[in-house]
């Protein structure tokens, strides 16, 4: 069974740092493409990064670039979120999510729980 | 970066009807067209991908059609769990974006 469980999620003031993670298990995690995408409280979906099987490529949302890295390490089937110079905008459940086959127009096929970042002082 | 502009936003409608929902988008994405349901407080789950195709294990009666820059999203006859928020998404390329939602609520 293909899982994804997220955490790391909390409260952090503005201008802080978080790092979220991505435990995968029940699927061969260095064959797919993995994303995170958020959604802010009461609001819709937002696609926040992706990053290849290999992490041959990497994609960022503009809202996040430069503040915001992607990462993962296959051994350990487990994918990352480094968030830093947190904004309250970036306040949201963050969801990983596995893109299905081995292109980049593939559907989010897998999702995890989600996991609360809240930036707040 | 490719606009979803889904249609309409709300939608109020009762046990056994038929519903429609439209997403278009800025540009022509061929198929690469996802359709995902969200029920409060849960992860989206993915329904229709590719326009058309649907997830394993997702009932008949939801289908999806379209191409290039319009697309529809019927559910042929309403049951109670169908009550949730709907998205649609291209993933043609990135960055990868969602139309707003339609929430489906019960008449």
């Amino acid at each position: 069974e293909v899982q994804l469980v997220e955490s790391g999620g909390g409260l952090v003031k503005p201008g802080g740092s978080l790092r979220l993670s991505c435990a995968a298990s029940g699927f061969t995690f260095s064959s797919y493409t993995m994303n995170w995408v958020r959604q802010a409280p009461g609001k819709g979906l937002e696609w926040v990064s992706s990053i290849g099987s290999n992490s041959s490529y990497i994609y960022y949302a503009d809202s996040v670039k430069g503040r915001i890295s992607i990462s993962r390490d296959n051994a350990k089937n487990s994918l990352y979120l480094q968030m830093d110079s947190l904004r309250a905008e970036d306040t949201a459940v963050y969801y990983c999510a596995r893109i299905y086959g081995y292109t980049l127009h593939g559907e989010f096929d897998y999702w995890g729980q989600g996991t609360l970042v809240t930036v707040s002082s | 970066d490719i606009q979803m502009t889904q249609s309409p936003s709300s939608l109020s409608a009762s046990v056994g009807d038929r519903v429609n929902i439209t997403c278009r988008a800025s540009q022509n994405i061929n198929s690469y067209l996802n359709w995902y349901q969200q029920k409060p407080g849960k992860a989206p789950k993915v329904l229709i991908y590719a326009e058309s195709n649907l997830q394993s294990g997702v009932p008949s009666r939801y289908r999806g059609s379209g191409s290039g820059t319009e697309f529809n999203f019927t559910i042929s006859s309403l049951q109670p769990e169908d009550f949730a928020t709907y998205y649609c998404q291209q993933s043609y390329s990135t960055p990868y974006t969602f139309g707003q939602g339609t929430k489906l609520e019960i008449k």
